[in-house]
């Protein structure tokens, strides 16, 4: 498996339009999670899906956010509409169980100008 | 999820142990530590975890304290390429209710030759 695959790995926008990030977690994994990093606030867990579904998006900064997974091996993170203050890494990443490892993706650096 | 204190930078010669430690005196029974980290410009990477007993794997020993409210990383061989952030993680992660890997700031650990 070539692991969790993010896309794209980077993004400059400007403030005000429309982001998508994408993620392809490893196959058979059943968890999902999207992460952000900034240099403030360190790693934070924005969203949780099991089995496709959301279970915990209590980490999502504000309703600009949302997360869907349409199916076991894709999801979305999308900012609309984005803010200088978004700009930051993004992470993806998958476990197969609740007590297992997660594995992350090499992340993608958004820069919201 | 109970909270962890490490130190904020340590400093290893190459070849020699490295041992990270990590307090986390609220722990509950049900909780897992977790050790993570990140270099430079990648994803997190997860290292190792465990519940109350020493674990060892290809990269790592974890060692727990009998009472769990602290434990250490310990890198038998340090390389310079094990130049990372380290992250200690305490959380629960049974049945469906998933823990969330609440990362802090981390040991900031340098190998050096």
């Amino acid at each position: 498996d070539a692991g969790v695959i993010q896309s794209p790995r980077h993004e400059v926008t400007e403030m005000g339009q429309e982001v998508t990030l994408r993620c392809k977690p490893i196959s058979g994994h059943d968890y999902l999670f999207w992460y952000r990093q900034t240099m403030m606030r360190g790693l934070e867990l924005l969203i949780y899906f099991n089995n496709n579904v959301p279970i915990d998006d209590s980490g999502m900064p504000e309703d600009r956010f949302s997360a869907k997974m349409p199916n076991a091996s894709f999801s979305t993170l999308k900012i609309q509409p984005s803010e200088p203050r978004d700009s930051a890494v993004y992470f993806c990443a998958s476990s197969l169980y609740s007590n297992t490892e997660a594995f992350f993706g090499q992340g993608t650096r958004l820069t919201v100008v | 999820d109970a909270k962890t204190t490490q130190p904020p930078s340590m400093d290893c010669a190459e070849g020699r142990a490295a041992n990270l430690p990590c307090n986390h005196s609220t722990i509950s029974g049900n909780e897992y530590v977790y050790w993570y980290r990140q270099i430079h410009s990648q994803g997190p990477q997860y290292i190792i975890h465990g519940l109350k007993n020493n674990e060892t794997n290809e990269m790592a020993s974890l060692i727990i304290t009998e009472d769990r409210k602290s434990s250490t990383l310990i890198l038998p061989h340090a390389t310079l390429r094990d130049t990372a952030v380290y992250y200690c993680i305490v959380s629960y992660a049974g049945g469906t209710s998933y823990g969330k890997l609440t990362f802090g700031q981390g040991t900031i650990l340098t190998v050096h030759p």
